[in-house]
């Protein structure tokens, strides 16, 4: 098993530009989530996926937009890049299950610079 | 004030001795407490989590948690220089589903 997968790893945007930040589990877990963490600021939630189908904000939404493909696959999109959003992005997943602890996963995270 | 706060560090400690990194929270509701790990230009991975007050321990880490101060620890004994990396403390706040809080993290460097 993969895990939680990310792609690209780096990446280098100017001001402006768009992109999209992909993430897909292979552990079946109902509920995905992405992140973005800045020096001494722990992670920060940007949206989180709590199940195929539906999608929320989290503490950082401006910016950004996400999109819950499948169960597999949650993505994060960058419509007009600004250098405040110069971070390490990381996607993670739970099962979150009632009852259980919430483990969450993280994939490798993407380093975005934008100039 | 923040959610969830930590002492950035670093905290130095010498091989074989106890680190112990602190973190508090403000939302006195919260019932799920986590300790994450964090090598340089790494992914957090889960070492601890605790539900209830007191200690819990696993292998040379001990989570201890006071809910009536609004305090979460972690101890490291017999410190090795393989547990230098940034240890993030996350929380559920009250009412927060499945949502982690994180901490600032604190970052611990053991010397040979």
């Amino acid at each position: 098993n993969a895990g939680v997968t990310q792609t690209p790893k780096f990446q280098v945007l100017k001001t402006g530009q768009s992109m999209t930040l992909q993430c897909a589990q292979d552990m079946n877990h109902n509920s995905m989530y992405w992140y973005r963490q800045d020096p001494g600021m722990g992670l920060r939630l940007i949206y989180y996926s709590a199940s195929e189908g539906t999608t929320d904000k989290g503490e950082v939404p401006n910016g950004y937009n996400v999109s819950r493909l499948n169960k597999r696959e949650f993505s994060l999109r960058l419509e007009s890049a600004a250098p405040s959003q110069t971070s390490v992005y990381f996607c993670a997943s739970s099962e979150a299950l009632a009852g259980s602890y919430n483990e969450q996963f993280f994939g490798p995270g993407t380093r975005l610079t934008v100039l | 004030q923040k959610e969830v706060e930590q002492n950035s560090g670093p905290l130095s400690v010498p091989e074989g001795a106890i680190a112990s990194l602190n973190c508090t929270y403000s939302d006195r509701g919260s019932q799920s407490f986590f300790w994450y790990r964090q090598y340089s230009g790494k992914s957090p991975e889960l070492i601890m989590f605790i539900y209830s007050n007191g200690d819990k321990e696993d292998g040379r880490f001990t989570a201890q948690l006071n809910k009536a101060s609004q305090y979460v620890s972690l101890l490291i004994r017999d410190s090795q220089p393989s547990d230098s990396a940034t240890y993030l403390c996350a929380v559920v706040l009250n009412n927060a589903g499945n949502m982690l809080t994180f901490g600032g993290g604190t970052r611990l460097m053991v010397k040979p």
